[in-house]
């Protein structure tokens, strides 16, 4: 079955630095990468996703790269601010929104 | 629009027993999907259900159940709970199979 690898699992950036964090996956037939933000207490929360027929994708300061051949995806945070701090969860599915498959998460902390 | 709403928010249970957590779709949605996440961990996919039929289903042993009820509201069942059940217990929902999940904030299950 897919497996999601996740990179770095811990990540401490000034405000206003950027911040990027890596994942493999293992089945070439996923085609769905979502990323997701959980703050303590709460459920993950989608911030952006990439479908397989797209190389990147940008939402104001967030955005997502996709490399097919190499098996891997990645999340830039730009001009980071405090309340970026929380744990991001990248996931791979072969059917879209069905059966994500999580890494095992990035505690991102913000320093002011 | 209301968002994904699980109930309870915390529970305690003991080894043995049995346990059903419930879950509130985002208005709009006809998919459920649960995920077990345990402590540091990604969320793992536990089953989908989509208009009341399970519609895929993760590597947990069949002491996990569900239900979908007309109105797109689900329950997770879960019998003879082990220690390692201890999770926080996620409910998401999505407009249809396949599409983006949201999801609820979760239950804190406890088995002692």
């Amino acid at each position: 079955g897919e497996n999601v690898e996740q990179h770095p699992s811990t990540l401490s950036v000034q405000e206003g630095d950027s911040a990027v964090i890596k994942c493999t996956y293992s089945d070439s037939a996923s085609n769905y990468f979502p990323w997701y933000k959980q703050e303590l207490g709460k459920g993950p929360q989608l911030i952006i996703d990439i479908r397989s027929n797209v190389g990147e994708k940008k939402d104001q300061r967030i955005a997502v790269t996709l490399n097919k051949t190499a098996k891997h995806f990645s999340l830039h945070i730009t001009e980071t601010q405090p309340e970026d701090s929380a744990v991001y969860f990248c996931a791979a599915s072969m059917e879209y929104g069905n059966k994500l498959v999580f890494g095992a998460g990035t505690i991102l902390r913000v320093k002011s | 629009e209301t968002g994904v709403t699980q109930s309870p928010t915390h529970l305690i249970k003991t080894r043995g027993q049995q346990v059903t957590l419930r879950c509130s779709s985002q208005s709009g949605h006809n998919t459920v999907s649960w995920y077990q996440q345990a402590l540091g961990q990604g969320p793992q996919f536990i089953f989908q259900y989509y208009r009341e039929e399970e519609n895929g289903r993760g590597n947990f042993p069949p002491r996990f159940s569900g239900l979908q009820f007309p109105n797109y509201s689900s329950e997770l069942n879960v019998n003879a709970l082990e220690l390692d059940d201890s999770a926080l217990y996620l409910c998401a929902s999505s407009w249809r199979a396949g599409e983006k999940l949201f999801f609820g904030s979760g239950t804190q299950l406890s088995v002692l």
